[in-house]
């Protein structure tokens, strides 16, 4: 069970926004910047969002990350079939002392 | 460019140790701190800690505390992951990673390719 709390799966059509959450408490997401990853089979994980919302070099502007309170959430917009992917929040928890990362949401373009 | 090259796959039995390596290239070696990530098949991710290349100090996850020891040897620009104790639970696939000048000092950016360890009797 992760600290950070995503679901477990998401869809959508090409060309559709999807929205993935990511939500936590006061001691992590709440005090902390939200980093979001993008992990394709058999791959190492990507960055795809830090510090909220900012967005790497050369990753496209249809990805956008926000928080408010507890809570982050990922969005992708103009779904492409590339998108198809494990994405995963991750934060400091003061509490714990470390990283902790959500549980990671499947993302199938149908 | 940056590059983090890890040691190939392993198996250990039950109660042995595992060492992996990460090797960087393409950047200052003690300018970042290496992290370690794994993943066990068809899970999520899990950081295991961090270890300052500039100083050695170390940050393990407390759940790994006493298990895990985190090394660097900078003469070779290489990072190391020890874990003792294996357990079953502990296959999986192991990363090195490094941060970036714009995140926070635990977030990572640059991966290595991932090192599987199997824990098998």
């Amino acid at each position: 069970q992760s600290v950070l709390t995503q679901p477990p799966s998401a869809s959508g059509t090409p060309g559709q926004r999807v929205t993935i959450s990511c939500s936590g408490s006061t001691s992590n997401i709440g005090k902390n910047y939200v980093y979001w990853y993008q992990q394709l089979p058999a791959t190492a994980p990507k960055v795809l969002i830090y510090r909220n919302n900012e967005r790497p070099s050369g990753v496209p502007d249809r990805f956008s990350g926000s928080k408010s309170g507890s809570s982050a959430s990922l969005a992708i917009s103009g779904l492409r079939s590339e998108d198809e992917a494990d994405y995963y929040c991750a934060t400091w928890d003061d509490s714990l002392s470390g990283v902790i990362f959500g549980g990671g949401t499947k993302l199938t373009v149908l | 460019q940056v590059r983090l090259v890890q040691s190939g796959a392993d198996v250990r039995k039950p109660g042995a140790s595992v060492r992996i390596s990460c090797k960087a290239s393409g950047y200052t070696f003690v300018s970042y701190s290496i992290t370690w990530v794994r993943q066990a098949p068809g899970q999520g991710l899990e950081w295991m800690g961090w270890v300052s290349v500039n100083t050695g100090e170390t940050k393990y996850a407390q759940k790994l505390q006493g298990r895990v020891t985190m090394s660097t040897d900078r003469s070779t620009n290489t990072a190391y992951l020890e874990l003792r104790r294996l357990r079953s639970d502990d296959t999986a696939l192991y990363f090195c990673a490094r941060g970036h000048a714009s995140y926070d000092i635990w977030a990572v950016h640059y991966w290595g390719q991932g090192t599987l360890v199997t824990v098998s009797s």
